[in-house]
């Protein structure tokens, strides 16, 4: 089983619309959740940090967490053209030392 | 806003040869990193450094590979023998304090090149 796990895309969006982008982990023991995003040939930056269940709002972008079901979600409102990217998601956790595990990244691709 | 810097940003050597890849991570920050990326591929963890030591490293971090901090500022990675499957984006990184719970900063990163 993968560490961490994403749909792979394209998901392909119109401009405007609301983009979902799902992610699974496996270490149940993950307590921090950081959703990166990573242009083409460009380095990861990131976009939210999530550490408790439920949802947490900042400007266009939500990400929502459940540890029961091990899973992080991002959902970006009125997406825009710029923000067709990779997005990668990285549980990490203590036990690990606290380092990143990336999921392979969704490609969204927002259409004018 | 402070940044993590590294240097060189593209890099191309000859296999077998000894590569030294120089980052200066963030000024207050404490823990260090390096990822690599190969070209299509996920961001991976290589090792992780703290209070002049490495505090984890992957199994990709084989014998080839060493950190260093030589000096109060810079952290490298060497590879010591390049093979052509060391050719991908290497990040460096850095968080303020434990990682869990503390944002990672990347940097630009240095693309590398065995030929």
């Amino acid at each position: 089983q993968k560490e961490v796990e994403q749909n792979s895309g394209p998901l392909s969006v119109p401009e405007g619309a609301i983009a979902s982008l799902n992610c699974t982990y496996s270490d149940r023991g993950s307590q921090s959740f950081f959703w990166y995003r990573q242009y083409s040939g460009k380095s990861p930056e990131l976009i939210m940090s999530i550490y408790s269940n439920g949802d947490k709002e900042d400007g266009r972008f939500t990400a929502q967490l459940n540890k029961a079901s091990q899973y992080v979600s991002l959902l970006i409102r009125d997406s825009q053209p710029s923000d067709s990217a990779t997005y990668l998601c990285a549980p990490s956790s203590y036990n690990q030392g606290g380092k990143l595990i990336f999921g392979q990244g969704t490609e969204l691709s927002v259409k004018p | 806003e402070p940044e993590v810097t590294q240097t060189p940003s593209h890099q191309v050597t000859q296999m077998g040869q000894e590569v030294i890849l120089r980052c200066v991570p963030i000024s207050n920050h404490l823990y260090f990193y390096w990822y690599r990326q190969i070209l299509g591929q996920k961001v991976e963890f290589l090792v992780s450094f703290y209070n002049n030591e490495i505090s984890e490293k992957s199994e990709i971090f084989d014998d080839q590979f060493s950190v260093e901090r030589p000096d109060g500022s810079n952290f490298t990675l060497k590879i010591r023998s390049t093979k052509l499957e060391d050719s991908a984006m290497y990040f460096c990184a850095s968080s303020r304090a434990d990682p869990s719970g503390n944002t990672i900063y990347f940097g630009e990163g240095s693309w590398l090149t065995v030929v």
